[in-house]
C-alpha cells in the first residue's frame, strides 16, 4: 500500500516549457488536491477535485491546469512555466465523504524554473 | 536540499524532554484540526486531529489541546526523540468543505 505517490520528484524547467505533475492514489479516495508550498508560507491550494469528473480551482490556481484522470489519478500541467512557480508541489488525497476528511500527502515534487 | 522552512521559528529540545508546539488558528468557525510532521525533503505525516467538540486527544506520545476561546492549538510531545525532529504544522477546516487552512510550522530541533 504505497499511499500517495508523485512523479517526478525533482524538475528543472526553462521560462516557457510545459510540463505535467503526476499523482496518483492507492487508498480508494474519493477527493484529491494539488498544494504549492513556499518558503515561510502554508501550503496553498492550486486546484482540487472533490469526486472523479469533477474539478475546481483552489487559491492560487492561475498558470496550471489540472486532470482528474480517474479515481486514482489526478495530475497537474503547467502550459507555459514562469520562475514564480518555482516551488515544491504536494499532491493530497481524502476520504470525501464529507465528515472530518483528513488529507495524506505524497512525497512532493520540487520544481525550478529558470 | 530543502529550502521550504528557511525562517520558521524554532523549538529546541533535550532529548527525553517534553516538547510543546503552538499554533494559532485563524478562522472562529473552523471546528476541525490537524498536526502534520513535515521532515526534510518529504511530505506532511498526519500526527493527530481533533474535532471542535473536545479539548483534548491523546495518542502515542502526542496530545493534541484545542482552545476554541483564544482559537489556540497545541501540540505536545512526550519523551522526545531525534526522530522527532521535523517541522510541525496544523490545518484547520470547517468539515464539509474542501478549505484547508495551513500554518507555516514550527521546526523542532532535538539536542542529544
Amino acid at each position: 500500500n504505497a499511499g500517495v505517490t508523485q512523479t517526478p520528484k525533482f524538475q528543472v524547467l526553462k521560462t516557457g516549457q510545459s510540463m505535467t505533475l503526476q499523482c496518483a492514489q492507492d487508498m480508494n479516495h474519493n477527493s484529491m488536491y494539488w498544494y504549492r508550498q513556499d518558503p515561510g508560507m502554508g501550503l496553498r491550494l492550486i486546484y482540487y477535485s472533490a469526486s472523479e469528473g469533477t474539478t475546481d480551482k483552489g487559491e492560487v490556481p492561475n498558470g496550471y491546469n489540472v486532470s482528474r484522470l480517474n479515481k486514482r489519478e489526478f495530475s497537474l500541467r503547467l502550459e507555459s512555466a514562469a520562475p514564480s512557480q518555482t516551488s515544491v508541489y504536494f499532491c493530497a488525497s481524502s476520504p470525501g465523504l464529507g465528515l472530518t476528511d483528513t488529507q495524506y500527502f505524497g512525497p512532493g515534487t520540487r520544481l525550478t524554473v529558470l | 536540499g530543502e529550502s521550504v522552512g528557511l525562517h520558521l521559528p524554532t523549538l529546541s529540545v533535550q532529548e527525553g524532554d517534553n516538547s510543546i508546539i503552538n499554533c494559532a488558528y485563524s478562522n472562529s468557525a473552523s471546528d476541525y484540526f490537524i498536526w502534520y510532521k513535515q521532515e526534510s525533503g518529504k511530505g506532511p505525516q498526519f500526527i493527530i486531529d481533533i474535532r471542535s467538540n473536545m479539548d483534548k486527544r491523546q495518542g502515542q506520545r502526542v496530545t493534541v489541546l484545542l482552545n476554541k476561546t483564544v482559537k489556540h492549538l497545541s501540540l505536545q510531545i512526550a519523551a522526545t526523540q531525534p526522530g522527532d525532529s521535523a517541522v510541525y504544522f496544523c490545518a484547520e477546516n470547517i468539515v464539509g468543505t474542501y478549505k484547508y487552512i495551513f500554518g507555516t510550522g514550527t521546526r523542532l530541533k532535538v539536542l542529544a
